[in-house]
């Protein structure tokens, strides 16, 4: 069965360094998503992303992220500066198509730790 | 403005029937979800619900209301595997997705 997968599992970064998150959607899938998750906190929308561009994104994501779609596999979120406050799971999700948006298939989660 | 409300934890025993009741405020509602979560893992979907009425999937089943934005999970022959979080979300016409903070239900033998 065809999944979402995520690199790395762990990242381990010190505050004000960039990190890249990677995310491989399932291959027939044109809506992505990525999603982070706080330890003990509910999950919180960050972005969507269809047609190379972003659809919509929440008040989280700032400046300091940003997504792109380098080639025809991957999804990537990039933080420019990391806070300590960044650390967290981060989850990528894609979908099918925009009348089965609901029906999303998340990744295993990237969790990011920042010192 | 969104928001979502489900009661935090849940209890129940293996065999029984469970259900996670979920009420909602979302401009622009466009359909409601429900996600399972296990510890350490990700979500993963297990329903769909836009318009009023009950969708039924094998144990499972939700329930809509948009007129009183109300939403339940029913889970039926519990089994130990089911405990886990159960998210609750909502969204809207322009795509935000907004998540519960997630029923937590646990199950006794």
């Amino acid at each position: 069965e065809p999944e979402v997968t995520q690199t790395p599992s762990h990242q381990v970064t010190q505050m004000g360094q960039e990190v890249i998150l990677r995310c491989v959607p399932i291959s027939n899938h044109l809506y992505f998503y990525w999603y982070r998750q706080i330890l003990g906190q509910k999950v919180e929308f960050l972005v969507s992303f269809y047609n190379n561009e972003i659809s919509e994104k929440s008040e989280i994501f700032d400046d300091q992220f940003s997504v792109e779609r380098p080639d025809g596999s991957n999804f990537t979120l990039k933080i420019r500066s990391t806070k300590l406050e960044d650390s967290a799971m981060y989850f990528c999700a894609s979908s099918e198509d925009w009348s089965s948006s609901y029906e999303q298939y998340f990744g295993p989660g990237t969790r990011l730790t920042v010192t | 403005g969104q928001n979502i409300d489900q009661p935090t934890e849940m209890t129940a025993t293996e065999g029984a029937i469970v259900q996670i009741n979920c009420t909602y405020q979302t401009s622009g509602f466009n359909g409601l979800f429900w996600y399972q979560q296990h510890a350490g893992e990700a979500p993963t979907f297990l329903s769909y619900n836009v318009l009023d009425g009950l969708e039924e999937k094998g144990r499972f089943s939700s329930f809509l209301s948009r007129s009183k934005g109300y939403s339940y999970l029913l889970l039926k022959e519990l089994q130990m595997k089911d405990s886990a979080s159960y998210l609750c979300v909502s969204m809207n016409r322009d795509d935000k997705i907004i998540f519960g903070k997630g029923t937590r239900l646990h199950i006794l033998p």
